[in-house]
């Protein structure tokens, strides 16, 4: 079974500050990761994804995520936070064979401090 | 293109009541997944539906229900609500649910027990 464990449930930071988010996940075969984001009052949207090559990508809003294999981690990192990033962030995991299934993170809360 | 949409957005029912809620995905996206959202237990995989069968199915009671027309629309059914089924009913859809695949999410139902 899949698993996705989310580090940090409440992160707060100042503009500006620099961002990592960890995630791991739990799952023997081969994955597909994704980050993604949920601003108050709206719907969840896709951050950023990995299917497969370069372990480092690149999302919308200046996110970045690095794909870890040994290490069953895909954590999601900015450089420079801003305001408008004040959201709730899920990790998620679904397996290649199977992906209409995904498990996801418990989310991690972000408060960006103007 | 429209995004996902799901109806109605908020609902309040009675416990023992049942109640049905729809998802209409994106144009010519197959598989409709259904996830309960809650503070406490943050995303859960309800099912999955593609091509008007269900293709995986999560840890829930046989209460939860759902089925896929052959537009691909889905609904989900809650027979004999209990206050815990209070949650975000988030429904998303992807092209194909397999291999390289991400999901869009709809706004959500909001259903309340009382």
């Amino acid at each position: 079974a899949q698993s996705v464990s989310q580090h940090n449930h409440h992160v707060i930071l100042s503009e500006a500050a620099s961002l990592e988010l960890g995630c791991n996940y739990s799952y023997g075969g081969t994955v597909n990761l994704f980050w993604y984001v949920q601003y108050p009052g709206q719907h969840l949207q896709l951050l950023l994804k990995y299917f497969s090559g370069d372990p480092l990508v690149k999302g919308i809003k200046g996110f970045e995520a690095e794909f870890i294999k040994s290490k069953f981690s895909f954590n999601l990192r900015k450089p420079s936070v801003q305001w408008s990033d004040t959201a709730e962030y899920f990790c998620a995991v679904n397996a290649k064979t199977n992906a209409g299934k995904s498990t996801f993170g418990d989310g991690t809360t972000l408060t960006v401090k103007p | 293109k429209a995004g996902v949409t799901q109806t109605p957005r908020y609902l309040i029912k009675t416990r023992g009541q049942q109640v049905t809620l729809s998802c209409s995905p994106i144009s010519g996206h197959r598989s409709v997944s259904w996830y309960q959202q809650t503070p406490g237990q943050g995303l859960q995989f309800l099912f999955e539906y593609f091509s008007e069968t269900q293709r995986n199915k999560g840890n829930f009671p046989g209460r939860f229900s759902g089925r896929q027309f052959s537009n691909s629309r889905s609904e989900m059914n809650v027979s004999t609500l209990e206050l815990g089924d209070s949650a975000l009913y988030l429904c998303a859809s992807s092209l194909a649910g397999t291999g390289l695949t991400e999901a869009f999410f709809g706004q959500g139902t909001r259903l309340t027990v009382v």
